[in-house]
């Protein structure tokens, strides 16, 4: 079965600092991968995905960045965080073909506080 | 602007009773809908889809309804429990560029009482 990891599962970092969250697959090749934000009482905000290695879509402009190096493995990048970048962050994963119903799959977070 | 909208940003249920969440959706090129349940401090998780051919899909105690000229479309849950307390995302899916994009509501948080 499949399985998604994401750490760390909790992270307070001072402005200006970097960032470097990370999301691993198991179980599954050439997935699609996602990053999406939850802002404190608000829905959730699509912010890349990617479709193969090296292959970054961004959806919104933003302070952020995202890798993917190998296959099952999708980073969030940041050269300087904001306040405005303290969130609730996921990861997911969909297969690359679409045959069902583009369901994703999250991973279990990772509660970012910038002070 | 906002594609996929929650308007009841809460609900309250009697245990053994039927929950109704609702959503609705504003771009007609949307061919998959989709229901998150979401725990605090965790990932969403997936509970049940529907394509935009058709107008129902039931699965256990859950039932989408989806209402194509209406741009609506609910979720069921009978009878309801307290473990279905949580907040509930609705989300629609448009393929572009080899992926399924998800839009997500704003979510209703369910509270079943005992």
């Amino acid at each position: 079965s499949q399985t998604i990891h994401q750490w760390p599962a909790t992270l307070v970092q001072p402005v200006g600092s970097p960032l470097s969250l990370e999301c691993t697959v198991e179980g599954t090749s050439n997935p699609n991968l996602y990053w999406y934000r939850q802002a404190a009482g608000r829905g959730l905000q699509l912010l890349f995905y990617s479709v193969g290695i090296g292959q970054i879509s961004s959806e919104v402009p933003q302070n952020l960045s995202a890798s993917r190096p190998q296959d099952r493995q999708f980073i969030l990048s940041s050269k300087k965080l904001l306040l405005s970048d303290s969130g609730f962050y996921l990861c997911a994963w969909s297969v690359s073909l679409r045959g069902g119903g583009d369901e994703q799959f999250f991973g279990p977070g990772t509660r970012l506080t910038v002070l | 602007d906002q594609q996929v909208k929650q308007n009841s940003p809460s609900l309250s249920v009697q245990e053994g009773r039927i929950s109704i969440l609702n959503c609705d959706y504003t771009n007609s090129m949307f061919d998959y809908f989709l229901w998150y349940k979401k725990y605090p401090a965790e990932g969403p998780t997936f509970l049940i889809s529907i394509s935009s051919i058709k107008d129902k899909n039931e699965d256990g105690r859950f039932t989408v309804f989806l209402n194509k000229s209406a741009k609506h479309l609910s979720l069921h849950i009978v009878p309801s429990q307290p473990g279905d307390s949580a907040v509930y995302f609705c989300a629609a899916s448009v393929w572009s560029s080899n992926t399924g994009k998800l839009i997500f509501g704003q979510g209703t948080t369910l509270q079943v009482k005992p």
